[in-house]
């Protein structure tokens, strides 16, 4: 297994369009989450599914984001009506369930720009 | 409410000279701490965690940290720096149920050969 992978790696819209990314997180893991990262800052965390069920989404994801972990696999974060303000990078990770919590490993991300 | 502040944005130390990068959180039970490292187009990797029992803790790349409850920090320390350090550093606490990490606003270390 190579880790976590997203695709695409860069993504660039124009305003109002929607747009989805996907996230293949390792093989055997059941966590998974979406984190946001704009320019000069840490990420910020979007969401979290345990296996296909989704657990928490932050005040952060409006109605215009939606994700999904269909049979808990890949992920995918669909943005609709795209907005200058939704231009960042996004960071999918994925762990093993524990408490303490288990290393997240993260993926590459997906840098979106909306013009 | 949980949060992680970062206070230094921007460090730069010659090659070969120390290094101490400062966090402080904010967390009501015994948080667990993380350090990432984030290279230019690369992914976070994780340098190191805290989740309890020795206070200082051995992380990869030479890295280490000091957690201290009374001063609510994590420190991340490395006794010599290479040029292939420079990068952006995150300190981040999780929140125990989900495990989400929430990170502070991150320390760019430049190395000055």
């Amino acid at each position: 297994d190579t880790g976590v992978s997203q695709d695409p790696r860069h993504k660039i819209t124009k305003r109002g369009q929607n747009v989805t990314f996907r996230c293949d997180p390792i093989s055997e893991h059941n966590r998974l989450y979406w984190y946001r990262q704009t320019l000069g800052q840490g990420p910020e965390f979007l969401t979290y599914f345990q296996n296909e069920a989704q657990l928490e989404k932050s005040r952060l994801l409006s109605d215009r984001f939606s994700a999904e972990r269909p049979k808990g696999s890949f992920s995918t974060l669909e943005i609709q009506r795209t907005e200058q303000g939704d231009s960042a990078m996004y960071l999918c990770a994925s762990s093993l369930p524990g408490r303490p919590p288990n290393e997240q490993f993260f993926g590459p991300g997906t840098r979106l720009t909306v013009l | 409410a949980q949060s992680v502040t970062q206070p230094d944005i921007h460090i730069t130390v010659s090659e070969g000279a120390s290094l101490e990068l400062r966090c402080n959180y904010s967390y009501g039970a015994t948080p667990y701490l993380f350090w990432y490292v984030q290279s230019p187009g690369q992914g976070l990797q994780l340098l190191l965690k805290y989740f309890s029992g020795d206070t200082l803790v051995q992380g990869i790349k030479g890295f280490e940290a000091e957690f201290k409850r009374s001063q609510s920090s994590f420190n991340l320390r490395k006794p010599s720096v290479h040029w292939s350090d420079a990068a952006e550093y995150f300190c981040a606490v999780s929140s125990g149920n989900t495990g989400k990490l929430i990170f502070g606003q991150g320390t760019t270390l430049q190395v000055k050969p």
